[in-house]
């Protein structure tokens, strides 16, 4: 059974507003992924990282930045909320050194920007 | 460049078989995966397949891969309004993941 939360489910803020979306995992994976999902259902890929201090971004350009100093912990933030960024983040993990090591997934945060 | 391809809504009656397709581009592609997401969730991994096998079973889930044709198929055998959901079809080779847009299934009684 997957172990990977996201905090929070939810959130509602005004634009300008910096905020940080948590994501942390206690399966000891190395590589980690932000997924952004639009209303029309696609996955984006935004940033993944391979392990502690290290952060790539992903094929959708993105405005928010992450980080890794734990290797349980990813978090993303936006600087200054647009109502652009209004979406569902979704925070997944996987083994770095298997090949067939599937995505495991969070259960998201849906944010809206007013 | 690699593309997955899955259509996007598919509507079946409760007791009945659901067949979601799925098309891929990158013949190197090691596994493929079927994940499964319900309202307000995070993505479920439901069953993958290696690529040098034809078809996987799993309960109600058959799995068929056509590697001649980059074609992969679920099947949901007795299907049920908890089967309800988003499908989502993702190929991987190596570290990278590419997931399809997503196939739509409803449940009608």
């Amino acid at each position: 059974e997957a172990d990977i939360y996201q905090t929070p489910r939810y959130l509602v803020i005004g634009t300008g507003k910096k905020i940080t979306l948590e994501c942390s995992q206690t399966m000891g994976h190395d590589k980690m992924y932000w997924y952004q999902q639009d209303p029309g259902m696609e996955l984006h890929l935004i940033h993944y990282s391979y392990g502690v201090n290290s952060t790539e971004k992903g094929d959708l350009s993105s405005e928010s930045t992450v980080s890794r100093i734990r290797t349980e912990h990813f978090p993303l933030t936006l600087e200054s909320a647009r109502p652009s960024h209004t979406s569902q983040y979704l925070c997944a993990s996987s083994e770095l050194d298997r090949d067939n090591s599937p995505l495991h997934f969070g259960n998201g945060t849906r944010l809206t920007v007013t | 460049g690699e593309d997955v391809e899955q259509s996007l809504f598919l509507s079946v009656r409760e007791g009945d078989s659901s067949v979601i397709n799925c098309t891929y581009t990158d013949s190197s592609s090691t596994y493929l995966y079927w994940y499964k997401q319900e309202p307000g969730a995070g993505l479920q991994l439901l069953t993958y397949i290696f690529s040098n096998m034809d078809m996987k079973q799993d309960q109600r889930l058959t799995v068929l891969l056509n590697k001649k044709d980059k074609h992969l198929s679920l099947r949901i055998a007795d299907t049920q309004t908890g089967d309800s959901a988003i499908y989502f079809c993702a190929e991987s080779k190596g570290q990278n993941f590419v997931f399809g847009p997503g196939t739509r299934l409803s449940v009608l009684p």
